[in-house]
């Protein structure tokens, strides 16, 4: 069935350290790939997207992701985490020329100060 | 702009009884999306519209949801009857001829 994973539920980190968060699909045609933050209390904020182009997406807030094709993936990564980081992080896929989104699961990110 | 406006934020309610959600999405926009929050499924799309018609019901769980979108600024989602089950935080989202949804707040509805 055609799915998006996120495999990670919950991840603690503390301030400064590295991130990244796994987001994969098993679609087979052309995506456009999303990833969402929801802060504790806020509803979903975009936080970058990838269309076509350079596969490493720049996002706010210092994220990134990259599109790696071969592997159906589209990780989210960033050097340094801030307590201000902790939030539920969402990978949404959406088939080309389809308006239907679908979501991953989320995971759940605590920053520890 | 206001962005999509969700009511009520929070609902509380006995099993069985009737709850109505409701969604005003962004001034122009043209598609709406009804979606479900929960720890076991994530986020799961219910429903959308496109023009104020319905073009994709598949993810609605079963006959005790529906939702209604009688003019291009308001929407309903009801659930009748309600169980503890389809307890989660319901969002609403609105999109013009783009694939960036723009989301509201959310109800969290607890059906005890």
């Amino acid at each position: 069935a055609q799915s998006v994973s996120q495999h990670n539920h919950h991840v603690i980190l503390s301030e400064a350290a590295s991130l990244e968060l796994g987001c994969n699909y098993s679609y087979g045609g052309t995506v456009n790939l999303f990833w969402y933050v929801q802060y504790p209390g806020q509803h979903l904020q975009l936080l970058l997207k990838y269309f076509s182009g350079d596969p490493l997406v720049k996002g706010i807030k210092g994220f990134e992701a990259e599109f790696i094709k071969s592997k159906f993936s589209f990780n989210l990564r960033k050097p340094s985490v801030q307590w201000s980081d902790t939030a539920e992080y969402f990978c949404a896929v959406i088939l080309y020329n389809n308006n239907d989104m679908r979501f991953g699961a989320g995971t759940r990110l605590t920053v520890k100060p | 702009d206001a962005g999509v406006i969700q009511s009520p934020r929070h609902e509380v309610t006995e099993m069985g009884q009737e709850v109505t959600l409701r969604c005003k999405p962004i001034s122009g926009h043209n598609s709406l999306f009804w979606y479900r929050q929960t720890m076991m499924r994530g986020l799961e799309l219910l429903i959308y519209f496109n023009n104020n018609v319905p073009i994709d019901d598949s993810g609605m769980p079963e006959d005790r949801f529906s939702a209604k979108m009688p003019n291009a600024s308001f929407s309903t989602l009801k659930i009748q009857p309600s169980e503890p089950r389809d307890s989660a935080v319901y969002f609403c989202a609105s999109s013009y001829e783009s694939r960036r949804r723009y989301f509201g707040p959310g109800t969290r509805l607890t059906v005890t």
